[in-house]
């Protein structure tokens, strides 16, 4: 039992780049969301889904794609990266609403991204 | 949409003493209140938490308390020990609104041996 896994670790890219950042998790959580981590200001809240084939904007959502096809899955793209999305990526995920097991958010281990 | 203000952003402590980090809200309608603690390069885990039915939650050394009223809550850390020593980060959450968090910006925690 994984838990909730990030690829890649690390990635360095040019202003311009694209790139596919992968969040897996095995827990069959119906909710998943994709958080950004600056220095001093917590984490930020980019998108989210609330099951397969769903996404909603979060906080900050500009500069961000993402997509949902299966349950266990959810990306994150960035189309034309820029300096201000240097950054540490976390993605996590819960159960649904109602559910019995709780609220709680599990996180992977995130993503240090960092734009040139 | 929520705001959550925390402070202090860094407390430094002798171990065996308490440390208390307090954490304001704006949205009446959150309803959950979650603390995770983030150790260096690693993940954030959740430590304790606690639904807004609920004033007071204890597990072990580490307790919340709750003010609906005044919309604040705190986390309290007793016998500290250098363990201890991570970033600690509040939240708030409306687990009928998809379970969306709201984090404060997080408090560096020194426990001195």
């Amino acid at each position: 039992n994984a838990g909730v896994t990030q690829t890649p670790k690390f990635r360095v890219l040019k202003t311009g780049q694209s790139m596919t950042l992968l969040c897996a998790q095995d827990m069959n959580h119906e909710y998943m969301y994709w958080y950004r981590q600056d220095p001093g200001m917590g984490l930020r809240l980019i998108h989210y889904s609330v099951g397969e084939g769903t996404t909603a904007k979060g906080e900050v959502p500009d500069g961000y794609n993402v997509s949902r096809l299966k349950k266990q899955n959810f990306l994150l793209g960035l189309e034309s990266a820029a300096p201000s999305q240097t950054s540490v990526y976390f993605c996590a995920s819960s159960y649904g609403e109602g559910n019995l097991l709780g609220d709680e958010q599990f996180f992977g281990p995130g993503t240090r991204l960092t734009v040139l | 949409g929520e705001n959550v203000e925390q402070h202090p952003s860094t407390l430094s402590v002798q171990e065996g003493d308490s440390a208390v980090i307090k954490c304001t809200y704006s949205d009446s309608a959150s309803n959950y209140f979650p603390w995770y603690k983030q150790e260096l390069g690693k993940r954030p885990q959740l430590i304790i938490d606690i639904r807004s039915n609920v004033g007071e939650k204890k597990d072990q050394r580490i307790a919340v308390t709750l003010n609906k009223t005044a919309k604040h809550f705190s986390l309290h850390i007793t016998e500290t020990q250098p363990e201890d020593s991570a970033v600690y980060f509040c939240a708030a959450g409306e687990v009928d609104n998809f379970n969306k968090f709201y984090f404060g910006s997080g408090t560096k925690l020194n426990v001195k041996p």
